[in-house]
């Protein structure tokens, strides 16, 4: 089984940039499927962005152009790089992991973003 | 965007009782319908996918039927554990999830 550690969130102002990691352990990284889906508080899931073996990558409208996933398989890690934040990306990014695109098979334990000035 | 509504929002049942989850798709999604659990502090589980497959280590009690626009996730027998909420979500089209259905204890 797959397990997926996420880092790099926290707390930034309004039209600032943070960028998430995903770290996976196990040896079939490089054909996964890796997404991020967040939760804002007390709300429910939004899937966010994919990023498929081949690097192919989809986004949600709502972060498109202002978010990019990609992923480093030499060390078993995807990104997430959030520019132009706004209040409403608030919320706990899921790292998830899957052998079958828009599935979440293995999920991380989340890591929060809050964007507030 | 394809929509996804479950019903109801809350059930409220005793432990031992048959629970019954409703999701209704905006339009068909081909089968790629898929249910999660999430407790209180906890990422989601995968329970089922594609309807009616359990994920690896699910107890049978839980099992998804369904076609076209209507899913339905059915627990036999809650179990203590069993109370959380319950998200639909289809991967046909972008994915999108329903709002959740809470199960909690009568």
């Amino acid at each position: 089984e797959v397990q997926l550690v996420e880092s790099g969130g926290g707390l930034i102002q309004p039209g600032g940039s943070l960028r998430l990691s995903c770290a996976a352990s196990g040896n079939s990284f490089n054909i996964l499927f890796i997404s991020w889906v967040r939760q804002a508080p007390g709300k429910g899931l939004e899937w966010v962005t994919i990023i498929y073996p081949d690097d192919r990558t989809f986004y949600a409208d709502a972060v498109k152009g202002r978010f990019t996933i990609s992923r480093d398989n030499s060390k078993n890690r995807v990104f997430l790089q959030m520019d132009a934040l706004r209040v409403d990306d608030t919320a706990l990014y899921f790292c998830v992991g899957s052998d079958m695109p828009n599935r979440g098979d293995f999920w991380g334990q989340g890591t929060p973003v809050s964007v507030s000035s | 965007e394809v929509v996804l509504t479950q019903s109801p929002a809350t059930l409220s049942l005793f432990p031992g009782e048959r629970a019954t989850l409703s999701c209704r798709a905006s339009q068909s999604v081909n089968g790629y319908l898929v249910w999660y659990q999430q407790k209180p502090g906890q990422a989601p589980r995968l329970l089922i996918y594609e309807t009616s497959n359990r994920a690896t280590g699910i107890p049978p009690r839980f099992s998804g039927s369904g076609s076209g626009t209507d899913f339905t996730l059915t627990i036999s027998s809650l179990e203590p554990e069993d109370f959380a909420v319950y998200y639909c979500q289809q991967g046909y089209y972008w994915p999108t999830f329903g709002q959740g259905t809470k199960v909690d204890i009568k």
